[in-house]
């Protein structure tokens, strides 16, 4: 069955450093979103992207923050100065269409530890 | 803002009973309401419901949409020890917002 891929499954880094984020969404889709979730809360939207470009994105998706497709396939998310607050776990999600009657397929996430 | 508010936040059960799951929704451009089982990691995908009053069934779970009053419901019946986990609600269209879930124990 396909699945949405995320690596690393857990990173940890120091305040101020920048990281980026891995997905692979399932191959024949076209939107693709970031979500997290802080521990013991809720799953918060980031952002969506169709047709390389960002098509919504939240107030937590501030400068800090951005989105590339690189190559057809990876789906990348960067924090650029990572602060304590980041601390998460970012999901990758993805689905064929939009509209009625698709779902957005998750990946197992990346746990961001920053220390 | 878009809200979305699941009730209760925890419910423990015996194995055998039938548990009710509540999702009221306030969101801008709505046009699904999702409902997703989240073990340890990744949200899973139960249901997706668009038109209000037609039950969405699959083995034990089922869940309905009331478009007028911006409500669902997911019930689940014949509980099992493997249905402990937090169910989440979300509502949207491209910007999908999450309530808290509610975190359902069962136990045998």
């Amino acid at each position: 069955e396909p699945e949405v891929t995320q690596t690393p499954s857990h990173q940890v880094t120091q305040m101020g450093q920048e990281v980026i984020l891995r997905c692979v969404p399932i191959s024949n889709h076209l939107y693709f979103y970031w979500y997290r979730q802080i521990l013991g809360q809720k799953v918060e939207f980031l952002v969506s992207f169709y047709n390389n470009e960002i098509s919504e994105k939240s107030e937590i998706f501030d400068d800090q923050f951005s989105v590339e497709r690189p190559d057809g396939s990876n789906f990348t998310l960067k924090i650029r100065s990572t602060k304590l607050e980041d601390s998460a776990m970012y999901f990758c999600a993805s689905r064929a269409q939009t509209g009625v009657g698709t779902e957005a397929f998750f990946g197992q996430g990346t746990r961001l530890t920053v220390v | 803002e878009d809200k979305v508010v699941q009730s209760p936040l925890s419910l423990v059960v015996h194995e055998g009973d039938t548990v009710t799951l509540n999702c009221s929704y306030e969101v801008t451009n709505f046009r699904s309401l999702l409902w997703y089982k989240q073990e340890k990691k990744a949200p899973t995908f139960l249901f997706m419901l668009t038109s209000s009053g037609i039950e969405k069934k699959s083995g034990r779970l089922s869940s309905i949409l009331d478009k007028k009053e911006l409500f669902s419901i997911l019930n689940i019946t014949a509980t099992q020890t493997g249905d402990s986990a937090i169910y989440l609600c979300a509502g949207g269209y491209q910007k999908v917002t999450f309530g808290t879930g509610t975190k359902l124990q069962v136990i045998p």
